[in-house]
């Protein structure tokens, strides 16, 4: 089965600073990759995800990168505020109502 | 994108018994995923639920433990049975929104004493 590994655990930036997050995957049929913010105590909420036929995507702050041939993409987001302070989590999947598997996720700090 | 309303969400049960969760979709899906997510850690699939037919368990979870059911194309319930205190735990129900990726409830905070 699909197997997604996430770096750092944990990542504390100054506010206005980048944070990037990275991900790989282990099953070549995954085709979609859904980036997931929880805040303490609420529900995983979908930020930006990515389908396997585009490199890169992009809304406001937040990018996605994609490397089909490497089997790892990553979350960049560009300058930081206090309120992107949570848990992010990466996934992925074959898409067509098939299960989702995510990341361990990676708790980040963002220090005013 | 869908809207999933899930209950309870939260409760303290004794071990031993048994707690059904529910959620309730705004719109018709084909498939409902349960996971769980134990404190500070990932999101785990329990099981895939497609309406009509026996749910589909990942490895580690048994249908005896958590059995689900699935009676039409807008609702699913997870049950908790017979709990022990390494039960506790968030649960969450979620469904693919075609383009829109995927929703999740608002989770169930189980804890068993």
């Amino acid at each position: 089965g699909e197997n997604v590994e996430q770096h750092p655990s944990t990542l504390s930036v100054q506010e206005g600073d980048s944070a990037v997050i990275k991900c790989t995957y282990s099953d070549s049929a995954s085709n979609y990759f859904p980036w997931y913010k929880q805040e303490l105590g609420k529900r995983p909420q979908l930020i930006i995800d990515i389908r396997s036929n585009v490199g890169e995507k992009k809304d406001q702050r937040i990018a996605v990168t994609l490397n089909k041939t490497a089997k790892h993409f990553s979350l960049h987001i560009t300058e930081t505020q206090p309120e992107d302070s949570a848990v992010y989590f990466c996934a992925a999947s074959t898409g067509g109502y098939q299960k989702v598997t995510f990341g361990t996720g990676t708790k980040l700090q963002v220090i005013p | 994108s869908a809207v999933i309303s899930q209950k309870p969400s939260r409760d303290i049960c004794q071990r031993g018994t048994s707690l059904t969760i529910q959620c309730q979709v705004d719109s018709q899906v084909t498939m409902m995923f349960w996971y769980r997510q134990q404190p500070g850690q990932s999101l785990t699939l329990i099981a895939t639920a497609n309406q009509g037919s026996e749910a589909t368990y990942e490895s580690g979870f048994v249908i005896d433990k958590f059995p689900i059911s699935r009676p039409n194309l807008t609702f699913s319930t997870l049950t908790v049975s017979n709990m022990s205190p390494e039960d506790s735990s968030i649960y969450l129900c979620s469904v693919e929104n075609n383009n829109y990726g995927y929703t999740f409830g608002s989770g169930t905070r189980l804890t068993v004493v």
